[in-house]
């Protein structure tokens, strides 16, 4: 099996620009993450999906972090317009909650550089 | 709420030592508790993970932890450290009956190997 897809894996953006990740998770797991991990804040949730609805936004990141998910092979975080701080390493994580293997399987992420 | 402290941000060993990394947690009554590792330039992957019952754990790569309730830990070990388990170590607790979005990252100890 396929794991997690990331695309791609590394992204330069200017201040104020659009940039959009993407993320292929495993076949046939129902559940859909996006973090964001710096070396200060750690791993912070930013959207959680289930079966291809949005359960949880991450609060502090709604103004101008958006994902979706429009088909339950592919998902797409846009950040709009990105700021410097914005600089991190995106990682995207899917699982199966409930089945026998109840582990997240995570991307090897998308290192993003906003100047 | 829940939540997770690695107390430990960097630990150095020889190659051939043992190893310890702490975690503790904080959750009212028995959690799932897991244990990640994120080599280099990779997304995070699954090393073992605790669910009610034997209170020793095997993982992969020689790895394994002891869930302690008394002392609300969860900590990880390794009898005998290799140059390629350079990396960083995540733990993380869920409640038995949440799911993915409920699962709390610790910080992360960075383990460095010397030769």
């Amino acid at each position: 099996d396929a794991g997690v897809t990331q695309t791609p894996r590394h992204e330069v953006a200017e201040k104020g620009q659009t940039i959009i990740l993407k993320c292929e998770p495993v076949s046939g797991h129902n559940d859909l993450f996006w973090y964001r991990q710096t070396k200060i804040q750690g791993l912070e949730l930013l959207s959680y999906f289930r079966s291809k609805s949005l359960m949880e936004d991450g609060g502090a990141f709604k103004d101008r972090f958006k994902a979706e998910m429009l088909n339950s092979s592919f998902s797409t975080l846009k950040i709009q317009p990105t700021e410097p701080k914005d600089s991190a390493v995106y990682l995207c994580a899917s699982g199966d909650w409930g089945s026998s293997q109840n582990t997240l399987y995570f991307g090897a992420g998308t290192r993003l550089s906003v100047l | 709420a829940q939540s997770v402290t690695q107390p430990d941000a960097r630990v150095t060993v020889s190659e051939g030592a043992s190893l310890q990394l702490r975690c503790k947690y904080s959750y009212f009554g028995t959690p799932y508790l897991f244990w990640y590792v994120q080599y280099p330039r990779q997304g995070l992957q699954l090393l073992l993970k605790y669910y009610p019952g034997d209170p020793v754990v095997q993982g992969v790569n020689g790895f394994e932890a002891e869930f302690s309730k008394s002392n609300s830990s969860f900590h990880l070990r390794k009898a005998s450290v290799h140059w390629s388990d350079w990396a960083v170590y995540f733990c993380a607790v869920s409640p038995q009956s949440g799911s993915f979005n409920k699962l709390t990252f610790g910080a992360g100890t960075r383990l460095a190997v010397c030769p």
